[in-house]
């Protein structure tokens, strides 16, 4: 059983600070990482994805990959209130479809 | 990014009866598409994974008798709920995967069944 694995939280840092995100993986094979932004109520909205070890940044956003300890992290910087919300993991499957795990929940206190 | 497009986002139907939801790729065509449903406080869970011009394919555990796909064309999946029950309620979301963007899945808004 694939298994993607996220601290449920919440986590809570003020405003301006970093979130540091977590997650880590059970299938070593894995090639693909993603990590989906998901506001109460709403659908999943990609933020970042990455496929080869080391770090990448968008904007305010880092996405970190070791594959040989089979963890991904995602960072935040100059975290806002607007970045309030649950963050989901996903690994890619060969298939196509993606594995989520059950995401960890973000406040960012003003 | 790619748009993709469900409909509808919520409905209310009475136990026994077929809710209708539909998927489209509004910018780009999709051989592929995921059917997801999502309970309270949960994580999205696979349901079934949809590709054009052939029968889908089932997650384990999941009836593909109650829950019918069909992937006519390269843009519009439809899922439909047959005889729901109220332990169908869920939020149902749609993805679909851009061709040249391996396991980048864009997602339909959700729609929200409710059983009554």
């Amino acid at each position: 059983q694939k298994e993607v694995e996220q601290n449920s939280g919440p986590l809570s840092v003020p405003e301006g600070a970093i979130a540091s995100l977590n997650c880590t993986y059970s299938d070593r094979v894995s090639q693909s990482f993603f990590w989906y932004r998901q506001y109460s109520g709403k659908s999943p909205e990609l933020i970042m994805s990455i496929y080869s070890n080391g770090d990448k940044e968008d904007g305010r956003f880092t996405a970190q990959l070791n594959k040989a300890s089979q963890y991904v992290s995602l960072l935040i910087r100059d975290s806002q209130p607007s970045d309030s919300a649950t963050y989901l993991c996903a690994v890619g499957e060969s298939q196509g479809n993606l594995i989520f795990g059950k995401g960890t929940k973000l406040s960012v206190k003003p | 990014g790619a748009v993709v497009s469900q409909h509808p986002s919520w409905v209310i139907c009475k136990s026994g009866t077929s809710v209708k939801i539909e998927c489209r790729s509004l910018d780009f065509q999709a051989t592929t598409m995921f059917w997801y449903r999502q309970f309270p406080k949960q994580s999205l869970m696979l349901m079934a994974t949809s590709n054009e011009g052939s029968k889908a394919t089932y997650e384990q555990g999941v009836e593909k008798d109650k829950f019918l796909i069909n992937h006519a064309s390269l843009t519009l999946s439809t899922l439909t709920v047959t005889s729901a029950h109220p332990e169908d309620s869920s939020f149902y979301i749609c993805s679909a995967e851009q061709a040249g963007d391996p396991g980048e899945l864009f997602f339909g808004e959700g729609s929200r069944l409710t059983v009554l």
